[in-house]
């Protein structure tokens, strides 16, 4: 069971929007950056946001991301087919000196 | 561009030792911090280790301190992971990533599996 809590699946239909929640506490999420990592099937994590907030250079502005107290929060807008894939928060936790990732959110793309 | 090739995976019995190599192209290896984050079969992702870019300061997950040991070649631009007493839990694929802006990994190499099994 991971410390940071995402739901482990979402489905959502093409050109919606769909939120991913991260759960986190004081010693993670609330003190710490955010980031948030996209796993297409068979491939490696790719860095979607850093910094809470942040898209590194290529990643479309339909990806966004916010932080709040302890949680964080994905968002996607105009869903794509081939946004199908695998997405983990991940932070430090300043408590137990690791790097922690959340449990994984299946996002399914009717 | 930056590439990330990890190497020295296979088979290998409970007990039993593997070093697992990271090859580093397309940026100054000395500038940035590295880590491993490592996937179990259908499962998701599990950070092993972090080293700085000088080597000074190591951080390992609880469940591989005292049995895997990370370290850098700055002069051979790689990372290494060195593995003793495996168990069948280790068993995963095993991905060296670039760190930037303490605590994001922004390059990940395409990974190479470990099976620990008898």
């Amino acid at each position: 069971q991971s410390v940071l809590t995402q739901p482990p699946s979402l489905s959502a239909a093409p050109g919606q929007k769909v939120t991913i929640s991260c759960s986190g506490t004081g010693s993670n999420i609330a003190n710490n950056y955010v980031s948030w990592y996209q796993q297409l099937p068979g491939t490696a994590p790719k860095l979607l946001i850093n910094d809470n907030n942040k898209r590194p250079s290529g990643i479309p502005d339909r990806f966004s991301g916010s932080k709040s107290g302890a949680s964080a929060t994905l968002v996607i807008t105009g869903l794509q087919t081939g946004d199908e894939a695998d997405y983990y928060c991940g932070t430090w936790d300043s408590s137990l000196s690791v790097v922690l990732f959340g449990g994984g959110t299946k996002l399914t793309v009717l | 561009q930056v590439q990330l090739v990890e190497s020295g995976g296979g088979l290998v019995k409970p007990g039993g030792s593997l070093r697992l190599s990271c090859s580093a192209s397309g940026f100054t290896f000395s500038d940035y911090y590295m880590t491993w984050v490592r996937q179990a079969p259908g499962k998701g992702l599990d950070w092993v280790s972090y080293l700085s870019t000088s080597g000074s300061t190591i951080y390992y997950a609880e469940s591989v301190k005292g049995r895997f040991t990370i370290s850098r070649d700055n002069a051979k631009n790689s990372l290494y992971l060195q593995m003793d007493s495996l168990r069948a839990d280790d068993t995963a694929v095993y991905y060296c990533a670039r760190g930037n802006n303490w605590p994001t990994f922004d390059y990940w190499g395409q990974g190479t599996l470990v099976t620990v099994s008898s």
